[in-house]
């Protein structure tokens, strides 16, 4: 199972949004909508931001949404903070019933 | 809370075994599936290995097939992983994860990781 591709990284200002795509084929992102978005600080555990393509955990922030299309799943951040930089991984739930996760995004805040 | 914690990392010959453990707490461990993902050093996530909530369903990535086993202790609330014939490649810190209540697809809660080191 190959890895998602996502963007090597996607930068921004303060205050703008910025869009991370994460493309896959018809046996993963294309074919379920079980996709889900992780934040990663560097020595932290990773956090679950946006899971079924779309839905927020409670108590996110809405500064954050996901969306899909065919087999490229998009992430955007609106509000760009400085907090928000960090790794970024999408993941999907494949046909051979496993999980594959995307190379990942490196978000910095200009 | 919930707390997830990972012990049994440390550095191995190729060809060895290891088994990391899981000790989980601040939620119903019985009723939820686990995760282990590793990341390589430099590189990004990659999925390993999934359990479900009895231990009976068990689904493990191609790159570790054969070599590494998931299992669970409901009883000690503890997630294992054993991992034989490791390789260099197999260096990486090691988390676990618990799924998201009601499904096995999103991991909600992180351990902090356990770093596995394979080299001679």
């Amino acid at each position: 199972q190959s890895a998602l591709t996502q963007p090597a990284s996607v930068s921004g200002s303060p205050g703008q949004s910025i869009t991370i795509s994460c493309t896959g084929t018809s046996s993963d992102v294309g074919g379920y909508s079980y996709v889900s978005w992780y934040q990663h600080h560097p020595g932290k555990a990773p956090k679950l931001m946006i899971y079924d393509v779309s839905k927020r955990p409670s108590g996110l922030s809405n500064r954050f949404s996901g969306s899909k299309s065919g087999n490229t799943a998009s992430l955007t951040i609106s509000g760009l903070q400085a907090e928000d930089e960090a790794h970024y991984y999408c993941s999907s739930y494949t046909s051979s019933s496993t999980w594959v996760f995307g190379g990942g995004t490196k978000v910095t805040v200009l | 809370q919930v707390q997830l914690v990972e012990s049994g990392g440390g550095e191995v010959q190729p060809g060895g075994s290891l088994r990391l453990s899981c000790a989980a707490s601040g939620f119903t461990f019985s009723s939820h599936g686990m995760h282990w993902v590793r990341q390589a050093p430099g590189k990004g996530l990659e999925w390993v290995a999934f359990v479900g909530f009895a231990g009976s369903i068990k689904y493990s990535a191609d790159s570790v097939k054969g070599r590494f086993t998931i299992s669970r202790d409901n009883s000690k609330n503890t997630l294992f992983l054993q991992m034989n014939s490791l390789r260099p490649e197999d260096t990486a810190v090691y988390f676990c994860a618990k799924v998201l209540t009601g499904s096995p697809h999103y991991l909600d809660y992180w351990g902090q990781g356990a770093l596995v080191t394979v080299s001679s």
